[in-house]
């Protein structure tokens, strides 16, 4: 079964501080998805990556930055963190015709 | 330009019948179509997907949903609710490379005893 796991399942963080969000697939695939989900707005790419290295902005990509160093590792960085960042963040890996998610991560910033 | 319309926030059924959440879609390209289910406190597992083959879908757990193209739809249905069935469910779309998934807001399925 592929699997994607999320370094954290709760986070709490304060206003300014850089919060990394780490994600490992364990099924060599070459996509892979940030997004961030809220109520209401369903799920909102952030970056995503096809490759080591390559990355791609998605929808709302402002106040993220993300690395790729491995093909199994897609870290999602919050440069500074805001209230208004306080959110449900998922992770994907995909191949063609399927999507894998994390369990995802609350992040609250205070 | 892809986009998922989901045209019920909200949909309530009582147990034993059944269930239909719609889902409309526009796409520039021949579309990908997926529905995702998201239980409370989960991550999102996938029901079921339209790759271009037939046109009625089925998944897991009774689900089924039938790409019309004429309509831009992809409508998911279940012949008679279960308690378990009580979750968000999400229509996605995806263009040919796959690169990025578009997510419709969501509909949340409420199954009354």
């Amino acid at each position: 079964d592929v699997k994607v796991t999320q370094s954290s399942r709760y986070l709490v963080k304060r206003t300014g501080e850089k919060v990394f969000l780490e994600c490992v697939q364990d099924m060599d695939h070459e996509n892979m998805f940030w997004y961030r989900q809220d109520p209401g707005l369903g799920l909102r790419l952030i970056y995503f990556s096809y490759d080591v290295k390559m990355k791609e902005k998605g929808d709302i990509p402002e106040g993220y930055s993300v690395s790729r160093e491995k093909k199994e590792r897609f870290s999602l960085i919050l440069e500074s963190a805001s209230t208004n960042q306080t959110s449900m963040y998922l992770c994907a890996s995909s191949r063609p015709y399927e999507q894998y998610f994390g369990p995802g991560t609350r992040l609250t910033v205070t | 330009a892809q986009s998922v319309t989901q045209l019920d926030s909200h949909v309530s059924v009582s147990e034993g019948t059944p269930v239909l959440l719609r889902c409309n879609y526009s796409s520039s390209y021949s579309p990908s179509l997926f529905w995702y289910v998201q239980h409370p406190n989960k991550g999102l597992q996938l029901l079921l997907k339209y790759t271009s083959a037939a046109t009625l879908v089925k998944g897991i757990n009774g689900f089924e949903a039938e790409f019309k193209k004429s309509e831009t739809s992809f409508h998911l249905t279940k012949p008679s609710a279960h308690m378990s069935d009580a979750a968000e469910y999400f229509c996605v779309v995806t263009r040919g490379d796959f690169n990025k998934f578009y997510f419709g807001s969501g509909t949340k399925l409420n199954v009354k005893p």
